[in-house]
């Protein structure tokens, strides 16, 4: 099947500091990619969404300067969470959708776990 | 709007008990029905794509079944290791994927 990419899987970072989070289509071309966030016992919530080449199109309720969304090419897209507090500590997935011969189907990265001391 | 609802939102079976869960729809034109399962601390595993009314899809112990307005996902003799959060998704012709809240089973030996 399709594989999706994390990395990194855990950080710890220091509050007032920045974190990237990678998310890599390893298989399989992704035009769109989705960002959500996920707070224990919890359902995914969806922070945004990118499109390669384009202006991620975010959620209500979510910082765009905060959560800065990159998509520069097909298999990469990357969420950067700027001036981190502890309060954005979360589990953060990326997911991508495929099309063509894997089908029109969502596959998720693994998880990162970001902790903010 | 497209909405997902699912139940029950927890469910306890004793190994080798049979049950279903369900994931009723609202959609404008039903493009993909998803199940997925997320095991605690990872993002979650795709499992199933349904397109159409009356389609079924099995693996393993897990079979989705289709309709015009929900979807179940039957486990059969379930065992420990099937327990995880069960999640639906559904894709209407706006393109958008809406996730429902999901089912956490739990099996117990």
């Amino acid at each position: 099947g399709a594989v999706v990419s994390q990395h990194p899987s855990r950080v710890i970072c220091k509050s007032g500091t920045s974190v990237k989070i990678e998310c890599r289509s390893l298989d399989f071309q992704a035009t769109t990619m989705f960002w959500y966030r996920q707070f224990p016992k919890q359902s995914l919530m969806l922070m945004a969404t990118s499109n390669e080449g384009s202006k991620a199109t975010y959620e209500q309720g979510v910082e765009k300067d905060k959560f800065l969304i990159n998509h520069a090419s097909l298999t990469l897209s990357t969420l950067t969470v700027t001036s981190a507090h502890p309060e954005d500590s979360s589990f953060y997935i990326c997911s991508a959708r495929s099309g063509g011969r894997a089908g029109n189907t969502i596959y998720f990265g693994e998880g990162s776990w970001l902790t903010v001391v | 709007e497209d909405q997902v609802t699912q139940s029950p939102e927890a469910l306890r079976l004793q190994e080798g008990e049979s049950s279903s869960l369900n994931c009723s729809y609202t959609v404008s034109g039903l493009r993909g029905l998803f199940w997925y399962r997320q095991d605690p601390g990872k993002g979650p595993e795709f499992l199933f794509t349904l397109y159409s009314a009356g389609e079924e899809k099995e693996k393993e112990r897990l079979k989705a079944t289709l309709t015009k307005k929900e979807s179940f996902l039957h486990i059969t003799a379930p065992k420990p290791e099937d327990s995880a959060t069960y999640l639906c998704a559904v894709q209407g012709y706006g393109q958008n994927f809406v996730f429902g809240p999901g089912t956490r089973l739990s099996v117990l030996p």
